[in-house]
């Protein structure tokens, strides 16, 4: 059964980076692809990219100049990393499983609440 | 690709039957899943590729649709079904519905 857990900070200040990583348990990291999602409070899920087994990624043109995503195979691990945060990035941020890139999530994260103030 | 879902919220019992709707603003031909999410957990995929049930989802939950308007079926609700329903694409990368609550 795979398993997914967020962790990072829970406050960020303004025109900080935010910096997140995803831990997977019951899979290796290296032979899927994996994706970040958010929910601002009261709004809906807004998917911010995907990394590939290669490293390669994927990210929503909206977010696409602020995001980096990455991997660390030795610890099972991806991340990342929004830059230049603003109140509007204030969200739960989830990590998700995506099938061969094809966009299907399959496996999520439980959340982790990042609220941006100073 | 904007999806809508309808209604917001649905107030029913146990035991009713919930019909929840999801309309894509383009078709998406079949590419759309169903995610369940109760608060404090991760959310669970539900249906994926319209009408295939995922691993473990229960029979009582089924989909429809192709093209534009998609629907969520749970004949019988049991008390652990109360919860919120996004829909998903994958037909454009990836966009969410704004969830419909399923309450008591």
């Amino acid at each position: 059964q795979v398993q997914l857990q967020e962790s990072g900070p829970g406050l960020v200040k303004p025109s900080e980076t935010l910096s997140l990583t995803c831990s997977v348990s019951g899979g290796s990291i290296s032979r899927y692809f994996w994706s970040w999602i958010r929910q601002p409070a009261g709004k809906g899920l807004e998917w911010i990219g995907r990394l590939y087994p290669n490293g390669s990624t994927n990210y929503n043109p909206s977010l696409k100049t602020r995001v980096t995503l990455s991997v660390d195979t030795s610890k099972n691990q991806f991340s990342l990393k929004l830059n230049s945060v603003t109140a509007a990035d204030t969200a739960v941020y989830y990590c998700g499983r995506d099938v061969g890139g094809s966009g299907l999530i399959d496996y999520w994260g439980q959340g982790t609440l990042v609220t941006v103030s100073s | 690709i904007v999806l809508t879902q309808s209604p917001a919220t649905l107030s029913l019992s146990p035991g009713e039957r919930a019909t929840l709707s999801c309309r894509a603003s383009q078709s998406i031909a079949n590419y759309l899943a169903w995610h369940q999410h109760k608060p404090g957990q991760a959310p669970r995929l539900l249906i994926f590729d319209a009408s295939n049930r995922a691993t473990g989802t229960p029979a009582r939950f089924s989909g429809s649709g192709s093209g534009t308007d998609f629907t969520l079926t749970i004949s019988s609700l049991e008390p652990e079904d109360f919860a919120v329903y996004y829909c998903q694409q994958r037909s454009n990368w990836l966009t969410f519905g704004g969830g419909t609550k399923v309450e008591i």
